[in-house]
């Protein structure tokens, strides 16, 4: 059974402050997808990777892929209010089915 | 842009009914799903769709779960006799081919009483 751990599940932050939120995996996936998720909303797709080593920005978000394709990051500069909400990972199996990890609800206070 | 449609936004049962969830994929898709949603716990799996038969399911989805594309635009989830443990939020999803991005719906609240 393929799992994937996020971390943390809950991150508290001033305006301004940067961080770092970690997906793990003992599995291989052929792809890791990165979601935003508002209340009341389905997830909004943010970026895949695909290639083990890969790096890719959209503006302050920074997204990584593992050399192995097991694991993830997802880094935020200099963080701002908007950026609250909950953020997950999912990663892809050969089947293209997507395996979740438990998402981070960010806050970040003005 | 266009987007995956789901309704009711919030459907409210008695435990043993049957319920029915809408989706309408993006219109040129191929590849549709059904995940659900627990409050507070992981978005799962529940079933894929592909040339007008399942191509994966997952344990959750047993024999009350069934699903349907009757026409070339609806994409239905069907639980036949619904449970309190069924009570979750169902997203629908759709995307053009087999690994290209995945589109959610914003999800139907179902509440099994």
């Amino acid at each position: 059974t393929q799992l994937l751990e996020q971390s943390p599940q809950f991150l508290s932050i001033q305006e301004g402050e940067n961080l770092t939120v970690y997906c793990n995996s003992s599995s291989v996936f052929s792809s890791l997808q990165w979601y935003r998720q508002e209340p009341g909303e389905g997830p909004v797709l943010l970026v895949t990777v695909v290639t083990g080593g890969e790096v890719k920005k959209l503006k302050r978000l920074t997204f990584q892929f593992g050399d192995a394709r097991k694991d993830s990051s997802l880094h935020i500069t200099a963080a701002q209010p908007g950026d609250t909400g909950l953020y997950l990972c999912a990663g892809a199996s050969n089947t293209g089915k997507l395996i979740f990890g438990q998402g981070t609800t960010l806050q970040v206070k003005p | 842009e266009p987007e995956v449609t789901q309704t009711p936004s919030h459907q409210v049962t008695q435990m043993g009914q049957e319920v029915i969830l809408r989706c309408v994929p993006i219109s040129n898709h191929l590849y549709f799903y059904w995940y659900r949603q627990i409050l507070g716990q992981k978005v799962e799996f529940l079933v894929s769709f592909y040339n007008n038969e399942i191509s994966e399911k997952s344990e959750i989805f047993d024999d009350q779960f069934s699903v349907e594309r009757p026409d070339g635009s609806n994409f239905t989830l069907k639980i036949r006799s619904t449970k309190l443990e069924d009570s979750a939020m169902y997203f629908c999803a759709s995307r053009l081919r087999g690994h290209s991005p995945l589109h959610f719906g914003n999800g139907t609240r179902l509440t099994v009483t």
